[in-house]
């Protein structure tokens, strides 16, 4: 099976701080994304990736930036924690752009 | 953009009971997907389902393309299917899905 792992389940950080939050996949995905998810808005993508060093902005790119270094990790980068950005993260991977997504757990932030 | 509209928000159901979830979209799409997200954050795709009828077990799907919405019909609810469904389908550029709200589904025993 497809693993897509997220670092952390929960995770606590401070207003201003730089955070990074890792997504690591393990069948050799090319596409990999970032979403995410609140009450009443569903999941909103935030950035993705179709390849090794390559980043397209998703619908809600504003304050967080991101990384694809090797093909199998994919980070997300909160340059300046705010608290309008605890949210749950889903990282996904996907072999072709709109099928066979495969979500993490989830990386629940709580920015204090 | 394509906007996805799914309905109702919430649904509350007693076990046994049939369901149906309905996903509207705003554009010709190529590509809708239903997903399961449990109670533990987990997302499943249920089916990929961009015209016609699927059927899973107790689940199935229809999707309309030409009317713009899909169906997910759920038989015989048990406690196990609850948690949110989420519609989707690919943005315009065709590189990333685009999600809907999501439908809140609490089944009780």
């Amino acid at each position: 099976d497809v693993k897509v792992t997220q670092s952390s389940r929960y995770l606590v950080k401070r207003t201003g701080e730089k955070v990074f939050l890792e997504c690591v996949q393990d069948m050799d995905h090319e596409n990999m994304f970032w979403y995410r998810q609140d009450p009443g808005l569903g999941l909103r993508l935030i950035y993705f990736s179709y390849d090794v060093k390559m980043k397209e902005k998703g619908d809600i790119p504003e304050g967080y930036s991101v990384s694809r270094e090797k093909k199998e990790r994919f980070s997300l980068i909160l340059e300046s924690a705010s608290t309008n950005q605890t949210s749950m993260y889903l990282c996904a991977s996907s072999f072709e752009t709109g099928y066979g997504y495969t979500f993490g757990s989830g990386t629940r932030l709580t920015v204090v | 953009g394509i906007q996805v509209e799914q309905s109702p928000p919430d649904l509350i159901l007693q076990e046994g009971a049939n369901s149906t979830l309905r996903c509207n979209f705003s554009d010709s799409v190529n590509n809708l997907q239903w997903f399961h997200q449990n109670p533990w954050g987990q997302l499943i795709n249920l089916f990929y389902i961009p015209s016609g009828t699927k059927q899973n077990g107790r689940l199935s799907a229809t999707t309309v393309a030409t009317e713009r919405y899909s169906l997910l019909y759920i038989s015989s609810s048990q406690t196990t299917d609850s948690g949110v469904y989420f519609c989707a389908v690919h943005n315009q550029a065709g590189t990333a899905l685009i999600f809907g709200k999501g439908t809140t589904l609490s089944v009780s025993s």
